[in-house]
């Protein structure tokens, strides 16, 4: 059963473009959705969390649609900076993911080429 | 500054070994996870604890244990280490179940490898 998925790709995206990636989710009591961002060989840390009605930080704007359960991710103006793998994160009531119960899509590996 | 500290960056054992590995967090937080991450698998959650000496499994428990005598420190336990439990472990932790406190601070990582 796959509760988050998510494209693995990579993304190879020019430096300066726009690029947006989507997440579906299967649980539709899911509560709460955050996208994570992953450098290589880093830890996980919160990028943004993703509200109903879609919401905007700088140059990424996260939107949510319940009624298909999916969530994207939209970075615009990309920079070198932000190749890295991006993670679909939702909380659901009962998704047995434990004390949050945080559900992790496998990530989205986005390369940005100068 | 939040912080999640991890005992080893980098640790190599033998088949058979018992092994510990060691979170710390310095911000109060009450719960406190156990991950692996392998290519392809993405992150799949061990263990976790929600408070003192409570732990709860996750989706992928067996051959490991964990322990949590105090509240900043939370343990994970290979009993008996196996080439397939190399891999990339990270712990992390959050404020509580209550939003807005989700957000899950992770340590830097342990790369473990059996051989």
């Amino acid at each position: 059963r796959k509760e988050v998925e998510q494209d693995p790709g990579p993304f190879n995206v020019p430096e300066g473009a726009t690029v947006a990636f989507n997440c579906t989710y299967s649980n539709s009591a899911s509560q709460s959705f955050f996208w994570y961002r992953q450098d290589c060989r880093k830890e996980p840390k919160l990028l943004m969390s993703v509200y109903s009605s879609g919401n905007e930080d700088g140059r990424f704007t996260a939107q949510l649609n319940r009624a298909s359960q999916y969530i994207s991710l939209l970075i615009r103006d990309s920079k070198l900076s932000d190749s890295a793998t991006y993670l679909c994160v939702v909380k659901s009531m009962y998704s047995g993911g434990g004390a949050d119960g945080l559900t992790f899509g496998k990530g989205t590996h986005l390369i940005i080429q100068p | 500054d939040v912080k999640v500290t991890q005992s080893s960056r980098y640790l190599v054992k033998r088949t058979g070994e018992k092994v510990f590995l060691e979170c710390v967090q310095d911000m109060d937080h009450e719960n406190m996870f156990w991950y692996r991450q392998d290519p392809g698998l993405g992150l799949r959650l061990i263990y976790f604890s929600y408070d003192v000496k409570m732990k709860e499994k996750g989706d992928i428990p067996e051959g490991y244990s964990v322990s949590r005598e105090k509240k900043e420190r939370f343990s994970l336990i290979l009993e008996s280490a196996s080439t397939n439990q190399t891999s990339m472990y990270l712990c992390a932790s959050s404020l509580s179940t209550r939003e807005p406190s989700y957000e899950q601070y992770f340590g830097p990582g342990t790369r473990l490898t059996v051989t």
